[in-house]
Order: C-alpha cells, then sequence, then structure tokens
C-alpha cells in the first residue's frame, strides 16, 4: 500500500532562517507530487506541482522554491523566511496516469510558525 | 478563476441528527469532486470522490451529490457521532494556468457533534 511521509511535523523558525520541508512517497513510482500552503482562516492553496524528478511548476509567485531530487521526494525551501510564511504545508501525491480524474493523497503536514 | 465556497463556516448539531453541509463553486468545467475530512493539527482524509459524470457517492453513513451545471455539491452524513467532528473540505478538480490538474480548495466547514 501507499504511504505519505512529512516532516518535520512541527518547526519554530525565525525571521530571515532558511528552510527545508520534506516530503516522500512509498509504494507508487512517477506519483505527481504537490505542495499545498493552509493559512489560517483560509483554504489549502496549491504552492507547486510535479510530475516528474527536476519537474516542477509554480502556481503563484511567492518566497519559496520546490525541488524533487527523487521519483518519490519532493522538498519545500526557502532561503530567507517572512512572518508570512507561518501556516500548515501538506504534501499530496496522485497516480502519475495522466488521469484527470484520480484522486489525491495527503499527508499528515508540517506547522511552520515563523516568528 | 474558480472559487469554492463551503457554507456554513461552522455547525453543530446533536448527536444523532442527520445534517448536509454545502459547497458550490462558480466554473463548471471541473473533473472530479472530492470531500475531505481534516482533523485539528493533521493531514486531510478523502472521504468520497464524485467523477463529472457521476451524480453521487456513498461510503456507509455518508452521501456525496454533485450538480455540475448549478456548481453545487452537498455531504449528507446520517445518525451524527461525536467522532465525526472535524472540518470538512470541498475540493474541485479542474486545470490550471499552466494546463496541469489543479484542486481547488473550500474554506471548509468545522462540524462539531454535541454528545
Amino acid at each position: 500500500s501507499q504511504t505519505i511521509h512529512q516532516w518535520p511535523a512541527t518547526l519554530v523558525q525565525p525571521v530571515g532562517s532558511p528552510l527545508s520541508l520534506e516530503c516522500t512517497v512509498e509504494g507508487t513510482s512517477n506519483p505527481n507530487l504537490y505542495w499545498y500552503r493552509q493559512a489560517a482562516g483560509r483554504g489549502l492553496q496549491l504552492l507547486f506541482y510535479s510530475v516528474g524528478i527536476g519537474q516542477i511548476s509554480s502556481e503563484v509567485p511567492q518566497n519559496l522554491s520546490a525541488s524533487r531530487p527523487q521519483d518519490r521526494q519532493f522538498i519545500l525551501s526557502s532561503k530567507k523566511l517572512l512572518l508570512s510564511d507561518s501556516g500548515f504545508y501538506l504534501c499530496a501525491w496522485s497516480l502519475g496516469s495522466g488521469m484527470l480524474t484520480d484522486t489525491q493523497y495527503f499527508g499528515p503536514g508540517t506547522r511552520l510558525t515563523v516568528l | 478563476k474558480q472559487e469554492v465556497t463551503q457554507i456554513p463556516a461552522a455547525l453543530s448539531v446533536p448527536e444523532g441528527e442527520n445534517l448536509v453541509l454545502n459547497c458550490s463553486f462558480t466554473d463548471s468545467a471541473i473533473y472530479n469532486l472530492q470531500w475531505f475530512r481534516q482533523d485539528p493539527g493533521k493531514g486531510l482524509t478523502s472521504l468520497l470522490l464524485i467523477q463529472s459524470s457521476q451524480r453521487e457517492q456513498t461510503s456507509g453513513r455518508l452521501n456525496a451529490s454533485l450538480d455540475k451545471s448549478s456548481g453545487r455539491s452537498t455531504l449528507y452524513i446520517a445518525a451524527s457521532q461525536p467522532g465525526d467532528s472535524a472540518t470538512y473540505l470541498c475540493a474541485v478538480k479542474g486545470k490550471s494556468n499552466f494546463g496541469n490538474e489543479k484542486l481547488t480548495f473550500g474554506t471548509g466547514t468545522r462540524l462539531t457533534i454535541i454528545p
């Protein structure tokens, strides 16, 4: 069966510090991978989307970047965190079948607080 | 631009009652609609997925309907239990500006079942 892992579960970082959040998927190959952010009182916002190694699409311009160094590994990064980067970050995967009807499966999330 | 609205934002009902959660979306060009459950500080759990060609899906005490032409979906929960307390999120899948698939989420309905 497929599982998705995120770490760390919680993180408190000062403004201006770097960030690295990691997401890994087990039990499937060539998945589509996603990073979402859930800010307080707002819905989930898609940040990045990847259909394969080294292929990243960004939905919104921002202070963050994403990388996919391996097939089942997705990393969210920042060189200098802003207060507005605080939120709940969720990684998700779906089958890389190209079927737009496929469902997405979500990880447990990382709570990031920038002080 | 797709917008997803969920009403009400919060709902409290006594245990045992049946209830309906509402979701509306502005662009009917969707591939599917998904209902998720989110417990506090946790990731998302998929409850039901309705393809654009379907009218409804059922799983146990849950029934979700979809009226694509009017841009509406409902999640019906029968015989509510305290364990049903959570935030329920509706999400529609369409195409992003880049031509990729994109889930657009509502802000959720926070449900509290009173024992």
